[in-house]
């Protein structure tokens, strides 16, 4: 089975900061990876994903992440953070070939001081 | 068109009583997901419908947590004898399959359970 690891749980930021949160995953098959975002007061939903091609996968508000294979990682950066980024940040990993359920990390809950 | 619906929205209940837990799926999705989200943990998966295929119960915590879905669209996950360790926010998910490489999902508000 596969696991998820958000190594940030607690980020605090000031505007224009850039932003980078980890996210590692434990399978040794072929995953699609997302993150997903939960703002203050609002539901959970997708901020990118990455299924195959170019591991540089670009999401809505100016987020991208980077499958890195060879480090399991998929890391969220943002390279100017803004007041209104403050929420709940979710990786989450499925394998192929697999129930394709999703597993998700603990999250990571970032703070944007304006 | 409308999004993933969860009721109710809050439900506070004593500890030992019944909870039954409704969600609304996007139409025409035929994936369908509960998840159980505790304060400071992540996701943790409690069960999974896909089409007409068996669900996929692995989740689910204990044989007090039981879920159905009629008719391929709404699903009702009920708790029995709920304990105070079940307090937490449920959250339902939505996906449609068209290629089975596991697609986004649409996530409900969620029903916040506290029990007493």
């Amino acid at each position: 089975a596969q696991s998820v690891s958000q190594h940030n749980h607690h980020v605090i930021l000031s505007e224009a900061a850039s932003l980078e949160l980890g996210c590692n995953y434990s399978y040794g098959g072929t995953v699609n990876l997302f993150w997903y975002v939960q703002y203050p007061g609002q539901h959970l939903q997708l901020l990118l994903k990455y299924f195959s091609g170019d591991p540089l996968v670009k999401g809505i508000k100016g987020f991208e992440a980077e499958f890195i294979k060879s480090k399991f990682s998929f890391n969220l950066r943002k390279p100017s953070v803004q007041w209104s980024d403050t929420a709940e940040y979710f990786c989450a990993v499925n394998a192929r070939g697999g129930s394709y359920i999703p597993t998700f990390g603990r999250g990571t809950s970032l703070i944007v001081h304006p | 068109g409308a999004g993933v619906s969860q009721s109710p929205s809050n439900k506070v209940t004593e500890k030992g009583k019944d909870v039954e837990l409704r969600c609304d799926p996007i139409s025409g999705h035929t994936a369908l997901y509960w998840y159980r989200q505790s304060l400071g943990q992540g996701l943790e998966f409690l069960i999974y419908f896909q089409g007409n295929s068996a669900p996929d119960k692995s989740g689910l915590p204990s044989d007090r947590f039981s879920a159905e879905r009629t008719g391929g669209s709404v699903s009702t996950l009920t708790i029995q004898r709920t304990q105070q360790e079940d307090s937490a926010v449920y959250l339902c998910a939505s996906s449609s399959w068209t290629s089975g490489r596991g697609e986004t999902q649409y996530f409900g508000p969620g029903t916040r359970l506290l029990v007493l």
